[in-house]
């Protein structure tokens, strides 16, 4: 059974930057037949993805957050990580990663239990 | 850049059919995805491929699509339906190959 866990600091100061990482147990990160994303959801309110990866290092980003985001893998620890950049307030949110079964249109089939992220001094 | 539009809420009785809707132009090129999610939870999918069911979701769930605007159905609603739902799709407006939420439908069971 695939699993995914997210991790990192559940509070950051504003104008810092949000460090988060995703493992990956019960399948391999490096399947091409999956892209891999980060999602986050505002409380009380909707769902916004922000940016997804291939295990071969391509990515896809939000282009709202496209200047304060980089998206990496590491294979041999099958995870792989979001960094965002100078947060404010706006970016408090639960954070989740999940997988994008790309390669039979099926969608994002799994996803971790997302981890909050608070961004106050 | 495309944008999914859907009811913010929808409220039905237990047994009767729910139907919540989705619209955007993105729809027309790409398929639909439908989410359900409970307070503190992950969302979990339950339609893929416009109408297609995952294995373990109820067949009292069923997707459809017309245009530019898909449907989830739910039929012979339950108590534990009451949640948040959401539809998703792709953005290939040009080179871009994002992914798009709706604003989320919020089902109240009465």
């Amino acid at each position: 059974q695939v699993q995914l866990q997210e991790s990192g600091p559940g509070l950051v100061k504003p104008s810092q930057t949000l460090s988060l990482t995703c493992t990956v147990s019960g399948g391999s990160i490096s399947s091409g037949d999956y892209y891999w994303s980060w999602i986050r959801q505002p409380p009380g309110k909707g769902l916004e993805w922000i940016g997804y990866i291939y295990y071969s290092g391509s990515t896809y980003y939000n282009p709202s957050l496209k200047s304060r985001l980089t998206i990496s893998v590491d294979t041999s620890r099958n995870q792989f990580s979001l960094k965002l950049r100078s947060v404010t307030a706006a970016d408090t949110a639960v954070y989740y990663c999940a997988r994008d079964f790309k390669a039979v249109a099926g969608g994002f089939d799994y996803w971790g239990q997302g981890t909050l992220v608070t961004v106050s001094s | 850049s495309y944008e999914l539009t859907q009811p913010p809420s929808v409220s039905v009785s237990p047994g009767q059919t729910a139907r919540i809707t989705c619209s955007g132009d993105a729809l027309a090129k790409q398929y639909a995805y439908w989410y359900q999610q409970k307070p503190g939870q992950a969302p979990v999918l339950v339609i893929y491929k416009d109408s297609e069911r995952p294995s373990g979701i109820p067949e009292r769930f069923s997707g459809s699509s017309s245009g530019t605007t898909v449907t989830l159905t739910i039929s012979g609603v339950q108590a534990e339906d009451e949640a948040d739902y959401y539809c998703q799709s792709a953005d290939s407006s040009g080179t871009y190959r994002g992914v798009l939420f709706g604003g989320g439908t919020k089902l109240t069971v009465l």
